[in-house]
């Protein structure tokens, strides 16, 4: 079945490092990846998101590109700030199959930054 | 404002007393879905429904019941809540997916934060 593996967590920076979250996949077909924030106390929001092979999506400083030679969709920024600290979730969407619309969520990587 | 909203957003309760969380969105998307969310498991998917009256068992769906009575609401019933139920609970919805390059975004709810003694 598909399946989607993120870094262990959690991760902590200082203001203005670089970030990369690593995300890799099991899937077949083609799937649609995307990546959730979710900021304390709060629902999941979608960060960014990339349908077919080398797509980059980006926001909010965030990108992230669909490598399906390396089944891989690293989430990266090169400056955080304080106000990214959230937990991140990467995601694959089943694309047909038995089993439309279901998110595949990895474990969910928190990210703590300070000033 | 497009969302989707939950209710309630925290429930303490015992086991064996049977609970109610509704799910409402005003997008009038087909699609809405239930998820729990644990600690190093990330989101699991529990029921979804792709239309009014059509609904399904995702990977997580024992000791849960949905109905899909109206677009709008999804609500998720738990008969008999046991302590292995305590999670965070999401409800999402999009409009409906099919097909190879299909991709809808889908809204998730603000959660609802369930413990059963």
């Amino acid at each position: 079945g598909n399946s989607v593996t993120q870094m262990e967590g959690p991760v902590t920076l200082s203001e203005e490092a670089f970030l990369t979250i690593n995300c890799t996949y099991t899937a077949t077909g083609y799937p649609s990846l995307f990546w959730y924030v979710q900021y304390p106390g709060e629902g999941l929001q979608l960060l960014l998101k990339a349908t077919k092979a080398d797509d980059k999506g980006s926001n909010k400083g965030f990108e992230a590109t669909y490598r399906k030679e390396t089944t891989s969709f690293h989430l990266e920024k090169g400056s955080v700030q304080v106000s990214d600290s959230a937990v991140y979730f990467c995601a694959l969407l089943n694309a047909g199959g038995t089993s439309y619309g279901k998110l595949t969520f990895g474990q969910g990587t928190i990210l703590t930054v300070h000033p | 404002e497009a969302q989707v909203t939950q209710n309630p957003r925290y429930l303490i309760t015992v086991t064996g007393k049977k609970l109610t969380v509704t799910c409402s969105q005003n997008m009038n998307h087909e699609y809405m879905s239930w998820y729990r969310q644990d600690p190093g498991l990330g989101l699991r998917q529990i029921y979804y429904s792709m239309n009014v009256e059509v609904t399904d068992k995702g990977d997580v769906p024992e000791g849960y019941k949905v109905s899909r009575k109206e677009k709008r609401n999804f609500p998720l019933i738990l008969e008999s809540p046991s302590p292995n139920q305590t999670s965070l609970y999401f409800c999402a919805s999009s409009y409906a997916t099919g097909g190879k390059s299909s991709y809808n975004e889908q809204f998730f709810g603000p959660g609802t934060r369930l413990t059963v003694l």
